[in-house]
C-alpha cells in the first residue's frame, strides 16, 4: 500500500525565513511525487512534479529515494506562499491515483 | 473558458436526505474523481472513473453513490446513509492514465447536513 506523510500540521515562519515543508512517504516500487498548494479562496492546484524537476514560484523539491522524502523547500519565504500544501504520490506502473498527504498549513508573517 | 465546474458552493441538507453534487468538465479528460476534504485528514477518494460507463471506489465510498454517463459529467450523490456527511468535496479530472497524478480540480462543494 501506498502511504503519504505530512509531519506537520501548521508551519509558521516569518518573511524572509527558509521555509521547508516535510513530505515522506511509503511505497515499495518507483513513485511519482507531487505536490500541490491551496491558496486562500482559490481551487487546488498542481504546485510541482519531480520528474519536471523544475523550481515553480521559487519552490523546489528533490526526491530522495534512500529517505523515502520529497520535502518543499524555498529559500526565502514570501507572504503570498500562504496555503495549504499537500503531498501526492503516484505508483508508476501501479494504481495512478494519487494518494494525499494530510496537508500543512504554511502561515508566512510580515 | 476550460475547466471543471462544481455545484452548488454550497448545499444544506436535513437528515435523511439525498443531495447529489455536480461535477462538468470540458477538458476532454478522461478520468475523473470525487474527493472529500476534511481538516486535518486532507483528500480521500471517495469514487473515481476512468471512462464512461465505469467507475471504481475509492478508500471511503460507503454512503456514496456516483454515475458516469456521459465523458464530462460525473455527479456524486451523498446518501442518507452516509454517517458524516458534512464537508468539503473536491471534484478533479486528469488527461488520461498516461498522465499519472496530474489532477485538475474544481472550486469545491461545502455541504452541511442541519
Amino acid at each position: 500500500a501506498q502511504r503519504v506523510t505530512q509531519p506537520e500540521k501548521l508551519l509558521s515562519v516569518f518573511k524572509g525565513a527558509p521555509v521547508e515543508l516535510k513530505c515522506n512517504y511509503s511505497y515499495s516500487g518507483s513513485p511519482e511525487l507531487f505536490w500541490y498548494v491551496q491558496y486562500s479562496r482559490q481551487r487546488l492546484q498542481l504546485l510541482l512534479r519531480h520528474i519536471s524537476r523544475e523550481s515553480i514560484k521559487g519552490f523546489t523539491a528533490d526526491l530522495n529515494k534512500g529517505e523515502t522524502s520529497f520535502h518543499l523547500k524555498k529559500p526565502f519565504a514570501q507572504e503570498e506562499d500562504s496555503a495549504m500544501y499537500y503531498c501526492a504520490l503516484t505508483a508508476s506502473g501501479g494504481s495512478y491515483i494519487p494518494t494525499f498527504g494530510r496537508g500543512t498549513s504554511l502561515i508566512v508573517h510580515p | 473558458d476550460g475547466g471543471i465546474t462544481q455545484s452548488p458552493k454550497y448545499l444544506f441538507r436535513k437528515e435523511g436526505q439525498n443531495v447529489t453534487l455536480s461535477c462538468e468538465q470540458n477538458l476532454n479528460h478522461d478520468a475523473m474523481y470525487w474527493y472529500r476534504q476534511d481538516p486535518g485528514q486532507g483528500l480521500r477518494l471517495i469514487y473515481y472513473s476512468q471512462i464512461v460507463n465505469d467507475f471504481q471506489k475509492g478508500d471511503i465510498a460507503e454512503g456514496y453513490s456516483v454515475s458516469r454517463e456521459k465523458k464530462e459529467s460525473f455527479p456524486l450523490t451523498v446518501t442518507s446513509a452516509q454517517k458524516n456527511p458534512t464537508a468539503f468535496y473536491l471534484c478533479a479530472s486528469s488527461i488520461s492514465r498516461d498522465r499519472p497524478g496530474e489532477l485538475f480540480f474544481g472550486e469545491g462543494s461545502r455541504l452541511t447536513v442541519l
